[in-house]
């Protein structure tokens, strides 16, 4: 299930389960985002990243889905594996021409076998 | 490709002394650096953007200088924390830029000040 923490929400799931984590991001002129994994004491990991012309994006295991309307975002991991345990952040860019990314709060995934 | 470093992964001081954090991309020329800093459980925060051969651009609330940056070329900033405190423990991390969206980032220095 999920909850919320102090300031990490955490999503716990079985081995070979899908997951699903959300974000909510601000910026209605975002025009592009990114999704990144961390683990514990690296560096955040490019995961897949979508543009806001696109609804949905495939990588391998992992789906993103883009809903401006609602300013959501979406990341769908299949068959969710142990070391898919970690934190995930979205990341938006809100000024198209430059690289400056907004980071969300994050969720942990903890995946138990 | 597109790999940064850091060094050091980790380090101790003793509060009142500086420390220097590198930053290094280590098969491509990065046109923009960033530095985030991230306290445990909680997301990255910016604390500034350099471009090679210019100021630092610094976020809201942030200090220059105690936080001095250095972009030497396109493959290096580095990050000097002046008169380290205990509050400035945390987590560092760099990025380097290739295109003006992708960010690569680096594994992080962890520093504790005691």
């Amino acid at each position: 299930g999920e909850s919320v923490g102090l300031h990490l929400p955490t999503l716990s799931v079985q081995e070979g389960d899908n997951s699903i984590i959300n974000c909510a991001y601000s910026n209605s002129a975002s025009d592009y985002f990114i999704w990144y994994k961390q683990e514990s004491g690296k560096g955040p990991q490019f995961i897949i990243d979508i543009r806001s012309n696109m609804d949905k994006r495939q990588g391998q295991r992992v789906t993103v889905l883009l809903n401006k309307t609602v300013k959501h975002l979406s990341l769908q991991i299949a068959a969710t594996q142990p070391g898919d345990s970690a934190v995930y952040f979205c990341a938006e860019n809100a000024q198209e021409g430059y690289s400056t990314l907004t980071f969300g709060k994050g969720t942990m995934l903890l995946v138990s076998p | 490709g597109a790999v940064v470093s850091q060094h050091p992964s980790w380090v101790i001081c003793k509060s009142g002394t500086s420390v220097k954090i590198e930053c290094r991309s280590l098969d491509f020329q990065a046109t923009t650096m960033f530095w985030y800093r991230q306290f445990p459980k909680q997301s990255l925060m910016l604390m500034a953007t350099s471009n090679e051969g210019s100021k630092a651009t610094y976020e809201q609330g942030v200090e220059k200088d105690k936080f001095l940056i250095n972009h030497a070329s396109l493959t290096l900033s580095t990050l000097t924390v002046t008169s380290a405190h205990p509050e400035d423990s945390s987590f560092y991390i760099c990025s380097a830029s290739v295109t003006q969206e992708t960010q690569y980032f680096g594994p992080g220095t962890r520093l504790l000040v005691l």
